[in-house]
């Protein structure tokens, strides 16, 4: 089953313009992540939080996570039209296994 | 970072018959992994958890009968469709996670094998 929301479900910005994503979770988690697919190709990882961080960076990317409120977000600085895709929220159980969220769709219009 | 295969890419079957997808970690030994199914424009679905040298964990919903895990090597498994319907037409990604790493959370996907049953 899905873990949670994601929103907003489609977002369409300029190139150069910041991109922010949102997610929600509904357990306690070890850790969230963030995964990047291209249209009908397989998944990137992007980044992991763990839950006793607030907030990570990773070049253009920056993740923050709220435990109190079950919720992350992901902000793509100065986007590129080669940042379209969508992006997935992930929490992972016990045996690894990950439960995604319903996904956001990004285009970056040139 | 470490590479998942998959193959084939792209699969046409006829509905009835059974179709084999193949999972490999290339440069890893994965003794855990993972098959999701994703159908158009909505999220991953964990399948199951496939386990090299035991018997596959299904998720609530997914017939074992149906989609047949065998993990019999430490890198490769396969997910195989029996008796295909076009209700089974999907995009199917396994991942792995590479135990040698210190990020062992992070799963690396495979590319997708787009199934489509007539």
């Amino acid at each position: 089953s899905q873990q949670g929301e994601e929103d907003p479900q489609a977002l369409s910005i300029q190139e150069g313009e910041n991109a922010t994503m949102n997610c929600s979770y509904k357990t306690s988690i070890n850790n969230l992540q963030w995964y990047r697919q291209n249209s009908g190709r397989g998944l990137v990882h992007l980044i992991l939080i763990r839950s006793n961080e607030r907030e990570k960076h990773s070049g253009r990317l920056r993740v923050t996570l709220d435990t109190s409120k079950k919720s992350s977000s992901l902000l793509i600085t100065a986007s590129r039209a080669a940042d379209t895709a969508s992006y997935f929220c992930a929490t992972t159980g016990s045996a690894r296994q990950l439960t995604f969220g319903s996904g956001t769709q990004l285009t970056v219009l040139p | 970072g470490a590479v998942v295969s998959q193959h084939p890419s792209r699969v046409i079957c006829k509905s009835g018959t059974s179709v084999k997808i193949e999972c490999r970690s290339l440069d890893f030994q994965a003794t855990t992994m993972f098959w999701y199914r994703q159908f158009p424009k909505q999220s991953l679905m964990l399948m199951a958890t496939s386990n090299e040298g035991s018997k596959a964990t299904y998720e609530q919903g997914v017939e074992k009968d149906k989609f047949l895990i065998n993990h019999a090597s430490l890198t490769l498994s396969t997910l195989t469709v029996t008796s295909a319907h076009p209700e089974d037409s999907s995009f199917y990604i396994c991942s792995a996670v590479d135990p040698g790493t210190s990020a062992t959370d992070t799963q690396y996907f495979g590319p997708g094998t787009r199934l489509t049953v007539l």
